[in-house]
C-alpha cells in the first residue's frame, strides 16, 4: 500500500526566510503523481504544486519549488521569501490512478 | 481554474437524524468523486469513491450503510450519513477531477468542506 510520511508535525519560519517541507512516501509504482496542498484556515485545500514521477526536472511554482528524489522517494517542498498568508497546514499527497493518499501535515508558522 | 461547490458549509442536526452534504461540480462534468473526512488537526482521510451511474466503492473501515453516497449526474454527487451520532462529527470534504483540464488530467479541485456537528 501506498503512504506518504510528513515527519514535521509544526515548523516556524521568520518572515522573508526559506523554509523546506519534507515528505517521503512509500510505493512499488513507477509511474504516480506528488502534490503538495496547502489548507489555510478557512480549510479550502489548495494545490501549491505538482510533479510527474516521470519528470527528472524539479517542478517550480513562482516562490514555491521541489526538491525530488525519486529513487530516495523523496520529495520535499522549499519555500522562498517566506510571506505571512504562507501560514497554513501543508499536505504532501501521492496519486496513482484515481486516488490521492495524503500526509499527516506539517503546520507552518511564519514569523513576522 | 475548475471550482467544485459544497453545500452546505456547516450543520448541526440531532442524534439519530440523517444530513445530507451535497458536492457539485460547476463548470466540468466530473464521473468520478471522491469524499474524505478531516479530523481536527488531521490529515485527509480518504472514505470513498463516487461513480457516476454506479454504486460508491468505499475505503476499508468505512461503513456504507451509514455513509450513503449517490451520484446521480456529472456535476452532483451526494454523502447522507444515517442515524448520525456525535462521533460523526467531523469535516467532510469532496473533490473531482476535469477529465478535461490540467497536464496530464492530474490535478483534483476541493470543495470548501462541511463541519458537521452531531448533538
Amino acid at each position: 500500500a501506498q503512504t506518504v510520511t510528513q515527519s514535521q508535525p509544526e515548523m516556524s519560519v521568520q518572515e522573508a526566510e526559506t523554509v523546506t517541507l519534507s515528505c517521503t512516501y512509500d510505493t512499488s509504482e513507477s509511474d504516480y503523481y506528488l502534490f503538495w496542498y496547502k489548507q489555510p484556515p478557512s480549510r479550502q485545500m489548495i494545490l501549491v504544486i505538482r510533479q510527474e514521477a516521470y519528470k527528472q526536472q524539479n517542478a517550480t511554482e513562482n516562490r514555491f519549488s521541489v526538491n525530488f528524489q525519486k529513487a530516495a522517494k523523496s520529495f520535499s517542498l522549499k519555500i522562498s521569501d517566506s510571506q505571512l498568508g504562507d501560514a497554513a497546514m501543508y499536505f504532501c499527497a501521492y496519486r496513482r490512478g484515481d486516488k490521492i493518499i495524503f500526509g499527516k501535515g506539517t503546520r507552518l508558522h511564519i514569523l513576522p | 481554474g475548475a471550482v467544485v461547490s459544497q453545500h452546505p458549509s456547516w450543520v448541526i442536526c440531532k442524534s439519530g437524524t440523517s444530513v445530507k452534504i451535497e458536492c457539485r461540480s460547476l463548470d466540468f462534468q466530473a464521473t468520478t468523486m471522491f469524499w474524505y473526512r478531516q479530523f481536527p488537526k488531521q490529515s485527509l482521510m480518504l472514505m470513498a469513491t463516487s461513480n457516476e451511474g454506479s454504486k460508491a466503492t468505499y475505503e476499508q473501515g468505512v461503513e456504507k450503510d451509514k455513509f450513503l453516497i449517490n451520484h446521480a449526474s456529472l456535476t452532483l454527487s451526494t454523502l447522507t450519513v444515517t442515524s448520525a451520532h456525535p462521533e460523526d462529527s467531523s469535516f467532510y470534504i469532496c473533490s473531482a477531477r476535469d477529465p478535461h483540464r490540467g497536464p496530464m488530467n492530474t490535478e483534483a479541485f476541493f470543495g470548501q468542506g462541511t463541519r458537521l456537528t452531531v448533538v
